[in-house]
């Protein structure tokens, strides 16, 4: 199993709704990340998890909370979110955490915040 | 920091004709170069990376790219594209071994024309 599973694939929320976005891989990597990519633009880095311990946080705004659960999973639990936080999130991971790893990516979420 | 810059945004080539998509770098330290592609409603996936070694350094679908230090580049290149290769491509750099903070480029959308 080589892949990355996120869910669901299209969420649409309102401004006071609390949601979680699903993140998985079995292929026991390490590292897992959250990046957004608003249209057209390229990935931005959100999140790192390294060995279940957030180690990296990119001045992401507190209503984005990411949570690890276990080596596997990955969430990223969302509340009273802006417009302006439409976007593709994409969860990725990797064996390891040095710096020339390939990263794994899932096939984003699609979210749309009314 | 480490940056990258890619020279094209947009670069529109006819099938089975050859391709270089441009990338250089900017880093004050040793890098770890990557190139990733993305498909429509896709995430992305590495075509190839170049950590040490040798310069020239080949990946899938039959892309490969050259690591020039004296000129900070790292172009990719394909000889033949197909109608599949349609896609955005995204240069991207990690500081070497202890970073594993991948910054993108801005993307360039290869469109093949039939």
């Amino acid at each position: 199993d080589t892949e990355v599973t996120q869910t669901p694939k299209h969420l649409v929320m309102g401004m006071t709704n609390k949601k979680s976005l699903k993140c998985e891989q079995h292929m026991g990597h390490r590292a897992m990340y959250w990046y957004k990519q608003k249209a057209k633009k390229p990935p931005e880095l959100m999140f790192v998890y390294s060995y279940e311990k957030l180690s990296i946080n990119e001045s992401v705004p507190s209503r984005f909370s990411p949570e690890c659960p276990n080596s596997s999973l990955l969430n990223l639990h969302l509340h009273a979110l802006q417009p302006e936080d439409s976007a593709l999130y994409l969860c990725a991971s990797s064996y390891g955490t040095g710096g020339g790893e390939k990263l794994f990516f899932g096939s984003g979420t699609q979210l749309s915040v009314l | 920091a480490q940056s990258v810059t890619q020279l094209d945004s947009q670069v529109p080539v006819f099938e089975e004709a050859p391709v270089e998509l441009r990338c250089n770098y900017s880093s004050s330290v040793s890098v770890y170069l990557f190139w990733y592609v993305q498909y429509p409603n896709q995430g992305l996936q590495l075509l190839l990376k170049y950590l040490s070694g040798s310069t020239l350094v080949k990946g899938i679908n039959g892309f490969e790219a050259e690591f020039n230090k004296s000129q900070t580049s790292f172009h990719l290149r394909k000889p033949s594209v197909h109608i599949s290769d349609t896609a955005e491509y995204f240069c991207a750099v990690t500081g070497g071994a202890g970073s594993y903070q991948l910054t993108f480029g801005k993307g360039t959308k290869l469109s093949v024309i039939p």
